[in-house]
């Protein structure tokens, strides 16, 4: 069955220190991944895709088939990252997307 | 640049009524979903809606929920006969075709009293 893991609910860290957001997924076939962000009180904003391997506001993730993760990471955290971090997978043959249950980013100045 | 509308922001209903939670997608969009956040909860998958009809739903999308798009803009939610476990976030979304993610509308909240 599909699967995403986000272990943390929480995730405090200082202004300037290294993030990384966890998420495995549970997939057998080619997943695209995602992450979201969810500022307080606004919609659900795509941040990153991996098939782009682009980087977006400092974030970067890379799909790890091996150990089927998708960790978000972000060399220097800034105050204006706090906000709600969604993995989402959708697999190769169907529609829907599967959310993680989110990670709660605190940076604190 | 264009968005998901959603409509009303926040909707109080007395349990045993019919709500319709409306949604525009995006124009040129070919899918489009509603999910659900209960209050601390995960984001929930409840359909998923391409040309003119449900491709796919959850087990949450019983016999009291449908979709509409009645006039090929909107995108409708209806709960038939509401519990107070459907006070939650309704999120609509919509995506173009291929490998692309879905963009979310800013989500009506539903309280059931």
């Amino acid at each position: 069955a599909q699967r995403v893991t986000q272990p943390e609910k929480l995730l405090s860290v200082f202004k300037g220190a290294p993030v990384e957001l966890k998420c495995n997924y549970s997939y057998s076939g080619s997943p695209e991944l995602f992450w979201y962000v969810q500022y307080s009180r606004q919609r659900l904003q795509l941040l990153l895709r991996h098939i782009s391997r682009e980087s977006i506001k400092g974030f970067t993730a890379d799909l790890n088939k091996g150990e089927t993760s998708f960790h978000l990471k972000k060399p220097f955290a800034q105050e204006e990252d706090s906000a709600m971090y969604y993995c989402a997978l959708r697999g190769d043959n169907f529609n829907k997307f599967y959310f993680g249950s989110g990670t709660k980013l605190n940076v604190k100045p | 640049e264009p968005e998901v509308t959603q409509t009303p922001s926040h909707q109080v209903t007395q349990m045993g009524q019919e709500v319709i939670l409306r949604c525009v997608p995006i124009s040129n969009h070919l899918y489009f979903y509603w999910y659900r956040q209960i209050l601390g909860q995960k984001v929930e998958f409840l359909v998923s809606f391409y040309n003119n009809e449900i491709s796919e739903k959850s087990e949450i999308f019983d016999d009291q929920f449908s979709v509409e798009r009645p006039d090929g803009s909107n995108f409708t939610l209806k709960i038939r006969s509401t519990k107070l476990e459907d006070s939650a976030m309704y999120f609509c979304a919509s995506r173009t075709g291929g490998v692309t993610e879905a963009f979310f509308g800013q989500g009506t909240r539903l309280t059931v009293v």
